[in-house]
Formats: structure tokens, sequence, C-alpha cells
């Protein structure tokens, strides 16, 4: 059964710090993994999808990571912001068709202005 | 830019009552889930739709649950006779295709009394 970890489970750092967020699975038989933001009580939103073939995406400030053999992810935050005060969840997808996302706890980041 | 919407935002029922969450998903989008996220803990998969039909469903998924896609762009979780552990908050997601980039809803705070 697959699992996600998230390590932190909590973050402060001061605005313009870079910062790493961490993220493990069990299995690494993925079919890709998905990074979201979550602002409290609201939604998801996705932030960078990693497909198993590849070793990166970035999007502005944020750089995703992806070593499937290691079960590891990290998501890279350049010069943060207060406005990426959020918790950050990572979910991973079986390789194995429609299956369900599977998630991590998530990281809640504080940027203290 | 397209987005999942959901309604109602905040649901309060009785224990025993029936509820509908409602869905409308990304128009191109082929497929549609229920996830669901009680307080302080990960977000969980309850079941996934295709083709008007059921094409996963999880251990949560019991015969309480229902899904209905009423016409071209509805979307519903019916819950029969809710439980004090219902209460959560409660995302729809919809995807292109199988096993690519999931897109959640701002997701249904359910509270059961």
């Amino acid at each position: 059964k697959q699992e996600v970890t998230q390590i932190p489970a909590a973050l402060s750092v001061p605005e313009g710090e870079n910062l790493v967020l961490n993220c493990s699975f069990t299995d690494s038989a993925i079919y890709n993994l998905q990074w979201f933001r979550q602002d409290p009580g609201k939604g998801l939103t996705s932030l960078l999808l990693i497909q198993s073939s590849q070793r990166e995406q970035t999007s502005g400030r944020l750089n995703a990571s992806l070593d499937k053999s290691s079960g590891r992810s990290t998501l890279y935050i350049a010069a943060s912001q207060p406005g990426d005060s959020a918790t950050y969840l990572c979910a991973v997808l079986r390789n194995s068709g429609n299956t369900p996302l599977v998630f991590g706890k998530g990281t809640r980041l504080s940027v203290i202005a | 830019e397209p987005e999942v919407t959901q309604t109602p935002s905040h649901q309060v029922t009785q224990m025993g009552q029936e509820v509908i969450l409602r869905c409308v998903p990304i128009s191109n989008h082929l497929y549609f889930y229920w996830y669901r996220q009680i307080l302080g803990q990960k977000v969980e998969f309850l079941v996934s739709f295709y083709n008007n039909e059921i094409s996963e469903k999880s251990e949560i998924f019991d015969d309480q649950f229902s899904v209905e896609r009423p016409d071209g762009s509805n979307f519903t979780l019916k819950i029969r006779s809710t439980k004090l552990e219902d209460s959560a908050m409660y995302f729809c997601a919809s995807s292109e295709l199988v096993a690519v980039e999931l897109f959640f809803g701002s997701g249904t705070q359910l509270s059961v009394l």
C-alpha cells in the first residue's frame, strides 16, 4: 500500500529565504507526482505535475524534483514571500491506470515578513 | 481560466439527514472524482467516475454514498443518512484524461450535528 510522508510538518522562515519541502513515498511504481497548495479552509490548487519519466519541473519561483528510485520528491521555493504561506501537499498516482491520488499530510509553511 | 465549481461552500445538517453535494467539473474533462479531508487529516479518495459509471471506490465509499451525473454539466455526491463522522471538507476534482493532472474545486465543508 502506497504511503506518502511529508517532512517537516510545519516550517517557519523569514521572507526572502529559499526553502525546500520534502515528500517521500513507499512504492516507487508511480505514474506521476503532483504538488498542491492549500490555503486554510480552501481548496487545492495544483502547482506542478511531474511525470515519472521526468526529473524536475519548474514554474516561476517553484521547482519540483523527482527521484523515483529513492521514492522522493522535493519542492524548492525561491525567494519566499508572505503570500507563499499555506499548506503544501504532495500526492502520487500509482502506475496502474485510473487509480486515485494518494496524498501526504502536508507541510504548513509560514513566511514571516 | 476554467475551474471546478462546488456548491454549497458550507452545509450544516442533522445526523441521519440526506445531503447532496454538487460539482460542475471543467467542461472538456472526462474523469470525475470525490475526495474528502477530515480536519487535521490527509486528503482521502472516495470515488472516481468515468463514462457514467464508477471506475473505482475506496472503503469509505459504502452504501450510504452515491454519485451521479444527472446532466451534461453537474456531478453530485449524495450521502443518504449522514453520520457525525461524515463531517469533513469534500472536494470534487476532474481531469481531461486518465492519469493526468487533477484540478480540484474549493470544497464543501460539511458539518453533521
